[in-house]
């Protein structure tokens, strides 16, 4: 039983424009979320992340927002850019298990030129 | 930066056989994981280890064991490979101790058992 999903596998986007990548979790003992991008043949690399006292953080071109009510967290990429295309993983850290880690299926996303 | 490095890009390996992958970081961290990415499951933890000689069993666990004999490498071993191993295999780590922290991948290996 997946406890972070992301719905979407897949999603494109025209250079320049909006990308958002949803993400929802359903336990509500996580208390620190990670946003990881990875390209095909290399590990994920770690993205930005967002605290529970939080609901946006932002990087750059990155911005995380989190409902914790909703349960839900997305990233917006503005502008986004072919190099963006990658499949990015959210993950979910527990309150109280700092070693344990949850990660979404991923979401493909293709910026096309 | 941290570096972890994985033995193997990629592996062919027969049903039955044992097989070893193995993982180096040299930043000097407490936690080490062993993660293995699937299409359509994500990641999920086979096994993690926070101090030489500790593990401990993640979500998915049966098949595998590990080794930590020293800080910087974790073993991953499949005792006898089958074709439901057939997966991408990623080590991370991190500095261990916190909240908040974040885990560094290697490169993955791409495992197959024919």
């Amino acid at each position: 039983d997946q406890q972070v999903k992301q719905n979407s596998p897949s999603l494109s986007v025209q250079e320049g424009r909006i990308s958002i990548l949803n993400c929802d979790y359903t336990n509500s003992m996580f208390d620190y979320f990670l946003w990881y991008k990875k390209y095909p043949a290399e590990g994920p690399t770690f993205l930005i992340s967002i605290s529970s006292i939080k609901d946006k953080n932002e990087d750059g071109r990155f911005t995380v927002f989190l409902n914790k009510s909703a349960k839900h967290l997305s990233l917006h990429i503005v502008p986004s850019q072919p190099g963006d295309s990658a499949v990015y993983f959210c993950a979910a850290q527990l309150k109280y298990n700092f070693n344990k880690f949850y990660f979404g299926s991923g979401t493909k996303l293709n910026v096309k030129p | 930066d941290v570096k972890v490095t994985q033995s193997s890009r990629y592996l062919v390996k027969r049903t039955g056989e044992k097989v070893f992958l193995e993982c180096v970081q040299d930043m000097d961290h407490e936690n080490m994981f062993w993660y293995r990415q699937d299409p359509g499951l994500g990641l999920r933890l086979i096994y993690f280890s926070y101090d030489v000689k500790m593990k401990e069993k993640g979500d998915i666990p049966e098949g595998y064991s590990v080794s930590r004999e020293k800080k910087e490498r974790f073993s991953l071993i499949l005792e006898s490979a089958s074709t439901n191993q057939t997966s991408m295999y990623l080590c991370a780590s991190s500095p261990g101790g916190g909240f908040n922290e974040k885990l560094f991948f290697g490169s993955g290996t791409q495992l197959s058992v024919l």
